[in-house]
């Protein structure tokens, strides 16, 4: 089955530790992204990534960092810098932007800080 | 910037009623239109979109029109379902710039639907 997934669903971290969140894909999509999602406030784009070994800042990228080394895969490290970093983080990835093709969302991972 | 606006919830309604759920957007051009659905712990699946003016998409007894006169997508069910309970989002996918083939979220809405 193709899809994206997103490991692990429920993570925990200590204040200052930084962590990072996988995202894979066997879509063969070139484009990735990371929201985050907060209560009240929709889904917000960290970074996103057009094509392997480049990508971009989204809205909110302060305190976070990515890699796009390999076309299937996209972590995300959210470090020590993020000031509120406990939230719903999703990915998704994309076949063709220029189309507005949809985007595929993975199930999600739920980081919270202790 | 291009913005999405979306009725605030959240909505309740019950089994068989009619549901509408409210979508404007402010866009240089003429954007791809999405609803997204979320049920509770997961991510989010494409429900409909429209890619032009006057475009209806539609999937699993939900309906949206792409009105540029009116700059709105708005959902629309005839008959909710308990199962329909979830959070909805609308979309539009940015055109120009650097930026092209992003989406731009609304906030989204609650939908719970009683038995």
């Amino acid at each position: 089955d193709g899809g994206i997934t997103q490991s692990p669903k429920y993570l925990f971290r200590k204040e200052g530790q930084n962590v990072t969140l996988s995202c894979e894909q066997n879509l063969n999509h070139d484009a990735m992204y990371w929201y985050r999602q907060d209560p009240g406030q929709g889904l917000r784009l960290i970074y996103y990534s057009q094509i392997v070994n480049d990508f971009q800042k989204g809205d909110i990228a302060e305190g976070y960092s990515v890699s796009r080394e390999k076309k299937e895969s996209f972590p995300l490290t959210v470090t020590s810098a993020q000031k509120n970093p406990t939230a719903f983080y999703l990915c998704a990835s994309s076949s063709d932007r220029a189309e507005h093709n949809e985007q595929f969302f993975g199930p999600g991972t739920r980081l919270t800080v202790l | 910037g291009n913005s999405v606006t979306q009725m605030e919830g959240p909505v309740t309604l019950s089994e068989e009623a009619f549901l509408t759920i409210n979508c404007t957007y402010t866009a240089t051009g003429y954007p791809s239109l999405f609803w997204y659905v979320q049920y509770p712990g997961e991510g989010l699946q494409l429900l409909l979109k429209a890619t032009k003016a006057d475009d209806k998409g539609s999937n699993k007894g939900f309906e949206a029109t792409y009105r540029k006169e009116t700059t709105s997508f708005h959902l629309e069910k005839g008959s909710v379902q308990v199962s329909d309970s979830a959070v909805y989002f609308c979309a539009l996918g940015e055109l120009y710039g650097g930026s092209q083939g992003n989406l731009i979220f609304g906030k989204g809405t609650k939908l719970s639907v009683k038995p």
